[in-house]
């Protein structure tokens, strides 16, 4: 029972263009959502989050959409910049619990 | 100031060997999880205890892993009679509190356990 959805394994996009992740959740009580970039042997890092009171929050590059009524939020990336390539997970969290619910990652490959 | 420390950063192990493995959270934070990612996988939660208790256990995917924490800090996750299927990284994270904006948990290195 995935919660959470990533349904791109993977994504490349050329340096300057953005870049857009997306993510569907069916769990109606989640109540917030982060993204989280990973590199290769180090753990998650914390990226940016929107509380399902909100529709969008941006944060320099990094700008994360939420549609409630479709159950999907995106994050947008722009200008994309090589180091930008990483793994990006999609989380959500909500109801009685404090656990993260994580996708499965999107491969993101910037290209010089 | 430093960030969620994790040891070892590597483990090999032989099937149905013990293992433990250490968390070492941010200072003052009082919520502290386990994730474990498999090859191929998104994360997936183990526990999650706050201060010394684990209200939420539900992750835990058998009878042989055991995890405490003392002291409000560090924790340990414990593995017995390892199987090859436990082979994965092991992620722990920590944050301020459980709610609001203290949603955001700050993830160590890992420990990346291998079962030969």
């Amino acid at each position: 029972d995935q919660q959470v959805k990533q349904n791109s394994p993977s994504l490349s996009v050329q340096e300057g263009r953005i870049s857009i992740l997306n993510c569907d959740y069916t769990n109606s009580m989640f109540d917030y959502f982060l993204w989280y970039k990973k590199y290769p042997a180090e753990g998650p890092t914390f990226l940016i989050s929107i509380s399902s009171i909100k529709d969008k929050n941006e944060d320099g590059r990094f700008t994360v959409f939420l549609n409630k009524s479709a159950k999907h939020l995106s994050l947008h990336i722009v200008p994309s910049q090589p180091g930008d390539s990483a793994v990006y997970f999609c989380a959500a969290i909500g109801g009685a619990t404090n656990k993260l619910i994580f996708g499965t990652g999107t491969l993101l490959a910037v290209q010089p | 100031g430093a960030g969620v420390s994790q040891s070892p950063s590597n483990k090999v192990t032989e099937k149905g060997k013990d293992v433990e493995l250490r968390c070492d959270p941010i200072s003052g934070h009082t919520a502290l999880y386990w994730y474990r990612q498999s090859l191929g996988q998104g994360l997936e939660f183990l526990i999650y205890f706050q201060g010394n208790s684990a209200p939420d256990k539900s992750g835990l995917p058998s009878d042989r892993f055991s995890a405490e924490r003392t002291g409000g800090s560090v924790s340990t996750l414990t593995i017995q009679r390892t199987q090859q299927e436990d082979s994965a990284v092991y992620l722990c994270a920590s944050s301020l509190a459980g709610g609001g904006s203290s949603y955001e948990q700050y993830f160590g290195p890992g420990t990346r356990l291998t079962v030969t």
